[in-house]
């Protein structure tokens, strides 16, 4: 079964710091892994978009990595901002034949000022 | 604005009622996506369209629930005999059959059944 997991859960740093989430997936072969960004209330926003060969993908202040060997893939957040608070989901792509992807339950941040 | 839209915004309902939402998807985009989140979980997949075709639905997806891309355009999901267990977000995505397929949410439907 495809499956795509999250840590942490649930975050919270003072502004201007930086930050790290993961996400370790299962989904084997796949065709891409994306970060989205989720207001709450809101639709997921897409952040960074990575095929199994890519490494890094940067969008401004977010840098997502990705290890296709280990199945994991990171997002960096540097100099965080209020409005960085949001539940950030990680999602995977599968080839062949289905074009479902595989969410991840979000890690949820919080900006402190 | 030529993003994702969905109709109502909210929706409260008494049990056994039945609701229709409506997504209108980017004007380009082929496919359209059907999911549903419930708090502090991701989006669950429902169902997907390229163009009118439905070619998946979720093996979770009661039977209560069905989908309709009429003319390739906009869809909509209605949901029948309502339970309090349906009340979610109903989010719509759309996205260009291209090689990134990158998908375009909408800001969902919240329905809530009383």
């Amino acid at each position: 079964k495809n499956q795509v997991e999250q840590s942490p859960q649930s975050l919270i740093i003072l502004e201007g710091k930086n930050c790290t989430l993961q996400c370790n997936y299962t989904v084997s072969p796949f065709s891409n892994l994306r970060w989205y960004k989720q207001d709450t209330g809101r639709g997921p926003v897409s952040l960074t978009i990575m095929t199994f060969s890519e490494n890094t993908k940067s969008n401004g202040r977010y840098t997502a990595t990705l290890d296709a060997d280990t199945k994991q893939s990171s997002l960096h957040i540097t100099a965080s901002q209020l409005s960085d608070s949001a539940s950030y989901i990680c999602v995977v792509s599968p080839t062949g034949g289905s074009y479902i992807p595989t969410f991840g339950r979000g890690t949820s941040l919080i900006v402190h000022p | 604005d030529t993003g994702v839209s969905q109709n109502p915004r909210h929706k409260i309902t008494k049990r056994g009622q039945n609701v229709t939402f409506r997504c209108d998807p980017i004007s380009e985009h082929n496919r359209l996506y059907w999911y549903r989140q419930t708090l502090g979980q991701g989006p669950e997949f429902l169902t997907y369209f390229q163009n009118e075709a439905q070619l998946e639905k979720s093996r979770l997806l009661s039977d209560r629930f069905s989908a309709e891309r009429p003319k390739g355009s906009f869809s909509t999901l209605e949901i029948q005999r309502t339970e309090q267990g349906d009340s979610a977000m109903y989010l719509c995505a759309s996205s260009l059959a291209d090689h990134t397929d990158t998908q375009y949410f909408g800001p969902g439907t919240r329905l809530t059944v009383l």
